[in-house]
């Protein structure tokens, strides 16, 4: 059974940019959750998506949004990037939600000049 | 906000050590899990406590839940190269999401 799988792997942009970052959760999980890892603050929770809706959300700023399509993969958004959004970001699948068994992406480096 | 405070913060040491690592909130939490993190990859579960004074064995890995279900601590005995990496702790505060603990990054010296 496959992973779950996030591309890219590493992206450099510049600020003011839009970054767009994929997920594809691990057949037959219809839960994905998006967290940021920082050295400083740890790994923060960003959102959560069921079947297409978002169930739950942390403390980001708007810029920070998502989507889930029919087949459970998930898109990450993040607009007008700003040198503090440099981080690694983590996808996690679970077949119910994030309290159950989280499976994570080795995740994308995000680097904002 | 609920807060998971992880200590040491940093952990350096030999092989064949042995090491306790601690997971500490001011707040309950219904159940709580471990993750071990490798440079380069996203965190693995390790295990997850759910009863106060639980205790669980994973190989040389020792996880135990403070009766209050406020605490927690992760012991390794006779450490290996193997084991280095950032552990996590996860916990349920009983609002939908987890909370991840600041990590401890170990690093075993052969």
């Amino acid at each position: 059974k496959a992973g779950v799988t996030q591309t890219p792997r590493y992206l450099i942009k510049t600020r003011g940019q839009q970054v767009t970052l994929s997920c594809s959760p691990i057949s037959g999980h219809r839960s994905v959750s998006w967290y940021q890892q920082t050295p400083g603050q740890g790994l923060q929770f960003l959102f959560e998506y069921f079947s297409e809706t978002q169930r739950n959300k942390g403390n980001f700023p708007g810029r920070f949004s998502g989507r889930q399509f029919s087949n459970s993969r998930s898109e990450m958004n993040v607009s007008t990037l700003e040198l503090g959004d440099s981080a690694l970001y983590l996808c996690a699948s679970s077949s119910q939600g994030t309290k159950n068994i989280q499976y994570f992406g080795a995740g994308t480096r995000l680097s904002v000049l | 906000t609920q807060l998971l405070e992880q200590s040491p913060q940093f952990l350096s040491i030999q092989e064949g050590e042995n090491l306790t690592v601690y997971c500490n909130s001011s707040s309950v939490f219904s159940s709580l899990q471990w993750y071990r993190q490798e440079p380069g990859e996203g965190p693995v579960l390790l295990v997850t406590v759910v009863t106060g004074g639980e205790v669980k064995k994973l190989k040389r890995l020792t996880f135990q839940f403070g009766d209050a279900r406020k605490d927690s601590s992760l012991h390794i005995t006779a450490a290996q190269p193997g084991d280095t990496g950032l552990y996590l702790c996860a916990g349920d505060f009983g609002n939908e999401k987890l909370t991840f603990g600041t990590g401890t990054r170990l690093t075993i010296i052969p």
